[in-house]
């Protein structure tokens, strides 16, 4: 079936520097996502979502950036700190469905 | 405000043996779901509630029964465990089909 894939499994980073989290969905009449975070031992934590009739969409310290041309998706985490680690999942949508389907997740690792 | 609480936290349980895992919510959502974390895997939706009175199979639905209690309450039971359902359970709730699902800690569920 279709599903929302992530391109990196592991991504390590340095304290203080940008990190980026991609994700490649295939449903296209998926218009709503979102970013989780996970920490270890703990239920998916809601970071950010968007629609899509939205390209871009800012939190605190994170942007989610929308591509539906190529069915792409990011999550751009800036200064990231040692608490940003954490495992990342984007799940796909639609505003009248009631399943979510997510990816298998990014291991994002700050170094000190 | 405790969000989404589930109960156990831990369960071992004997192939065969049944059980049924608690949910409940304290944030008037609608709509509520139970998914299961295989390691290393993204979550996958086993049953949800679009709204009390109401509740329809997800993606992996097999050797699962659910009951939504109340508005606040969802249950999962599996009647006769099995070693595949070991796994990581996570209840969640929104306020309605295409919004932000939020979820607990999880129950971790092994069976022997």
């Amino acid at each position: 079936g279709e599903s929302v894939g992530l391109h990196l499994p592991t991504l390590s980073v340095q304290e203080g520097d940008n990190s980026i989290i991609n994700c490649a969905y295939s449903n296209s009449a998926s218009d709503y996502f979102i970013w989780y975070k996970q920490e270890s031992g703990k239920g998916p934590q809601f970071i950010i979502d968007i629609r899509s009739n939205m390209d871009k969409r800012q939190g605190q310290r994170v942007t989610v950036l929308l591509n539906k041309t190529v069915k792409h998706l990011s999550l751009q985490i800036a200064a990231t700190q040692p608490g940003d680690s954490a495992v990342y999942f984007c799940a796909e949508n639609s505003v009248s469905s009631y399943k979510l389907i997510f990816g298998s997740g990014t291991r994002l690792l700050v170094r000190p | 405000n405790a969000g989404v609480t589930q109960t156990p936290k831990f369960q071992v349980l004997k192939t065969g043996q049944s059980m049924t895992l608690q949910c409940a919510q304290d944030m008037n959502h609608n709509s509520m779901y139970w998914y299961r974390q295989d390691p290393g895997m993204g979550l996958r939706l086993i049953y949800y509630s679009a709204s009390e009175g109401t509740t329809d199979k997800g993606e992996v639905p097999n050797g699962y029964n659910v009951s939504r209690l109340n508005k606040r309450e969802f249950s999962l039971r599996l009647e006769s465990a099995a070693p595949s359902q070991t796994s990581v359970y996570f209840c969640a709730s929104s306020e309605d089909g295409g919004q932000p699902q939020h979820f607990g800690d999880g129950t971790r569920l092994s069976i022997l």
